[in-house]
C-alpha cells in the first residue's frame, strides 16, 4: 500500500537553529515527490519537486533532498516567518493519486 | 498570474443537506484535484479530473462526486451530508511540463455540518 510518514510530528526551534523533517514513503513507482507549506486557514504552498535519488533543491533556508526510502527538508538557520506545517506527498507511479503525509508542526520561538 | 480561486470560502449546512464547491484553476492548468483535509485524517485524495474527465479516485463514498467544464473549472458535490463531512475542502490545479508536475492549491472551501 502506498504510504508516507512524516516525523516528527510536532517541532520547535530557536531561532537560528537549524533541524530537518524527515518524510519516508512507500510507493509503487514514484512520479515525485512533493514539499509543501501550509500556514493555518490556507490552502498547501508549494516548495519543491523531487524526482530521483539524490537529487536536491534549495530555496532560501530551505533545502530538499531524496532518497529511495525517504526524504528529508533541511532548515538552516530559521527565522519565526518559518513557523508553518510542512507537508510531503509522493505521486504514484501507473496512477496520478497524490498521497500526502500528517505534516510536521514546526515552530520557531524568536 | 492569477491563482488557484474556490467558492464560497466558507459553508455552514446541516445534515442531510447536499452542497457545491467550486474550483476555477490557474489559466492553462487542465488537471484539477480535490482533497478533503480534516485535524485526524490529513490530506485526503478526492479526485482528479483531466480534461473533463475524472482521471482518478480516493476511496469517498458515492455521494461525493465531481465534474469538469470545457473551460477547466471545476465542481465538487457532496450529498446528503453528514457531520463527518465538516472539513477544509482543496482544490488544486497541476502544472504539466517536460520537467514534471506541480500541484497549486486554492485558499479551501471550509464546510462545517451541522
Amino acid at each position: 500500500e502506498d504510504q508516507v510518514t512524516q516525523s516528527p510530528e510536532a517541532l520547535r526551534l530557536q531561532e537560528g537553529e537549524s533541524s530537518s523533517l524527515n518524510c519516508s514513503y512507500t510507493v509503487s513507482g514514484l512520479r515525485g515527490l512533493f514539499w509543501y507549506r501550509q500556514d493555518p486557514g490556507k490552502g498547501p504552498e508549494f516548495l519543491f519537486t523531487l524526482y530521483s535519488a539524490g537529487e536536491e533543491k534549495e530555496k532560501e533556508r530551505l533545502k530538499a533532498t531524496l532518497t529511495k526510502k525517504e526524504s528529508f527538508l533541511h532548515i538552516t538557520a530559521p527565522k519565526p516567518e518559518d513557523s508553518a506545517t510542512y507537508l510531503c506527498a509522493v505521486q504514484a507511479g501507473g496512477t496520478y493519486k497524490y498521497i500526502f503525509g500528517t505534516g510536521t508542526r514546526l515552530k520557531v520561538l524568536a | 498570474k492569477a491563482g488557484v480561486t474556490q467558492t464560497p470560502r466558507y459553508l455552514i449546512k446541516t445534515r442531510g443537506q447536499q452542497v457545491t464547491l467550486s474550483c476555477s484553476p490557474i489559466s492553462g492548468h487542465r488537471s484539477v484535484s480535490w482533497y478533503q483535509q480534516t485535524p485526524g485524517q490529513g490530506l485526503q485524495f478526492l479526485f482528479e479530473y483531466f480534461s473533463e474527465t475524472q482521471r482518478n479516485k480516493g476511496n469517498f463514498p458515492g455521494r461525493f462526486s465531481g465534474r469538469q467544464f470545457s473551460n477547466s473549472r471545476s465542481e465538487m458535490n457532496v450529498s446528503t451530508l453528514e457531520l463527518g463531512d465538516s472539513a477544509l475542502y482543496l482544490c488544486a490545479s497541476t502544472k504539466t511540463s517536460f520537467t514534471g508536475n506541480e500541484q497549486f492549491f486554492g485558499p479551501g472551501t471550509r464546510l462545517t455540518v451541522l
